[in-house]
């Protein structure tokens, strides 16, 4: 089992919509959850950072956390195109170190 | 601009030769990471420092790559005896030192060996 898991895609969502992406860890400790935005050929670029169960809301962003279902999630209103990209999860515990493991990310493509 | 500053920015070298990278972090920043991505993955981390400390080294971390920060600010990533496996984008982040510390990256060395 990976230890962060995500849909690798593509997710393919019409502009406007609302684009919803999704991750797993395995590590029941963890406590830090990022989500970056990677566009093809650049490097990873935070966008989120959620530490406690609930939603997390920064503009059209909303992460979601769930410790108990280990279950961490991006929703992206009125999306646009300029989202198309690559949606990496992460995952920390900072008690075992402050490595932190990502997932293979999801692609999403918000078709015009 | 104060974000993390990687160097160079690509790389072509032939299997057997040994390359360099450098990595500037943010500068109020402690903790620094080495980071290496393939297409179609996530970053697999390398290892990483705390101050000019190597805390961390993955297992998966060949005995041909070796990383510094002599004075706790400044990094390098060495390879040795390159191959053609280790052709990748080696990115570099750093934060703050704290539990919640959010790490930003730089731009990535994309390392070609031919």
């Amino acid at each position: 089992q990976k230890e962060v898991e995500q849909n690798s895609g593509p997710l393919s969502v019409p502009e406007g919509a609302i684009a919803s992406l999704n991750c797993t860890y395995s590590d029941r400790g963890s406590q830090s959850f990022f989500w970056y935005r990677q566009y093809s050929g650049k490097s990873p670029e935070l966008i989120m950072s959620i530490y406690s169960n609930g939603d997390k809301e920064d503009g059209r962003f909303t992460a979601q956390l769930n410790k108990a279902s280990q279950y961490v999630s991006l929703l992206i209103r009125d999306s646009q195109p300029s989202d198309s990209a690559t949606y990496l999860c992460a995952v920390r515990n900072y008690t075992g170190g402050f490595k932190t493991i990502f997932g293979a990310g999801t692609r999403l493509f918000v078709k015009a | 601009d104060t974000g993390v500053s990687q160097d160079p920015r690509h790389k072509i070298t032939k299997r057997g030769q040994n390359v360099t990278f450098r990595c500037d972090p943010i500068s109020e920043h402690n903790r620094l990471y080495w980071y290496r991505q393939t297409l179609g993955q996530g970053p697999e981390f390398l290892t990483y420092f705390q101050n000019e400390a190597q805390l961390e080294k993955s297992r998966l971390l060949s005995d041909r790559f070796s990383a510094e920060r002599p004075k706790g600010s400044f990094s390098t990533l060495e390879i040795q005896r390159t191959e053609q496996g280790d052709s990748a984008m080696y990115l570099c982040a750093s934060s703050f030192m704290g539990d919640q510390g959010e790490a930003f990256f730089g731009q990535g060395t994309r390392l070609t060996v031919v």
